[in-house]
C-alpha cells in the first residue's frame, strides 16, 4: 500500500519569500511522485514529477522538488513566492504497474501575503 | 501534455434524479480512466478505476450501483450518479492514462450540486 503525508494543511508566506511544502511518502516499491496545484473550482495542474530519473526535478512556474529516498521525502520549493502562487497543492504517489493510479496527500493551502 | 475534457463543468440536479458526467481523452487513447471525488477543502479520493471494455474496479466503500461507470471506448468514460441525494454533492474529477505515459492527465472537474 502507498500513502502520502503533507505536513501542514496551511502555509502562509510573504511575497518574495521562500515557499517550502513538505511531502513524505510510503511505498513498498520505487514510487513515481507528483506535485499538483489546484485553483478554486478547477482541476489539477501538474507542477512536476519524479519518475526515477534525476532526483532534483524542475517544474513549471519556478517550482522544484528533490526526491530523497533515505528520508522518503519529496518536498516542493520555490525561491520567491508570487501572489499567483496562492492555491492548494497536492503531493501524490503512484506505481507505474498500477496504471498511474494516484494516492494523494491531504493537500496544503498556500496563502501569499503582500 | 495530453488533453482530457470533462463535461459538464457544473450541474445542478434535483434529489432522486440521475446525472451523467463525461470524461474524454482528446488526443490519445486512454486505456485506463480514474474517477475521483473531492469534498470541500479536502483531498481527492479515488472512487474507481475503469479499463476500456471491462467492468470498473471500485474502491472500498464506494457503491457501484450508485456510481455507474462505463468505459466503452478508448476515448470516453462516463460516471452516472443515480438517484442523487444532497450528500452526493461534491467535485468529481476524472483522469486518463495509457501504458506509454508516466502520468495520468486530469479533466477540469465537475461541480455537482443536488438540491
Amino acid at each position: 500500500a502507498q500513502s502520502v503525508t503533507q505536513l501542514g494543511s496551511h502555509v502562509s508566506v510573504s511575497e518574495g519569500a521562500l515557499v517550502l511544502l513538505r511531502c513524505n511518502y510510503s511505498s513498498s516499491v520505487p514510487p513515481y511522485l507528483f506535485w499538483y496545484v489546484q485553483y478554486p473550482n478547477q482541476g489539477l495542474q501538474l507542477l512536476l514529477k519524479y519518475t526515477s530519473a534525476a532526483t532534483l526535478v524542475k517544474g513549471i512556474n519556478g517550482f522544484e522538488a528533490e526526491f530523497k529516498k533515505s528520508e522518503t521525502s519529496f518536498h516542493l520549493t520555490k525561491p520567491s513566492a508570487h501572489m499567483s502562487d496562492a492555491a492548494e497543492y497536492f503531493c501524490a504517489v503512484s506505481r507505474k504497474a498500477a496504471g498511474n493510479k494516484l494516492t494523494f496527500g491531504g493537500g496544503t493551502r498556500v496563502l501569499v501575503k503582500p | 501534455g495530453a488533453v482530457v475534457s470533462q463535461h459538464p463543468s457544473r450541474v445542478i440536479c434535483k434529489s432522486g434524479t440521475s446525472v451523467k458526467i463525461e470524461c474524454r481523452s482528446l488526443d490519445f487513447q486512454a486505456t485506463t480512466m480514474f474517477w475521483y471525488r473531492q469534498f470541500p477543502k479536502q483531498s481527492l479520493m479515488l472512487m474507481a478505476t475503469s479499463n476500456e471494455g471491462s467492468k470498473a474496479t471500485y474502491e472500498q466503500g464506494v457503491e457501484k450501483d450508485k456510481f455507474l461507470i462505463n468505459h466503452a471506448s478508448l476515448t470516453l468514460s462516463t460516471l452516472t450518479v443515480t438517484s442523487a441525494h444532497p450528500e452526493d454533492s461534491s467535485f468529481y474529477i476524472c483522469s486518463a492514462s495509457s501504458p506509454e505515459n508516466t502520468e495520468a492527465f486530469f479533466g477540469q472537474g465537475t461541480r455537482l450540486t443536488v438540491v
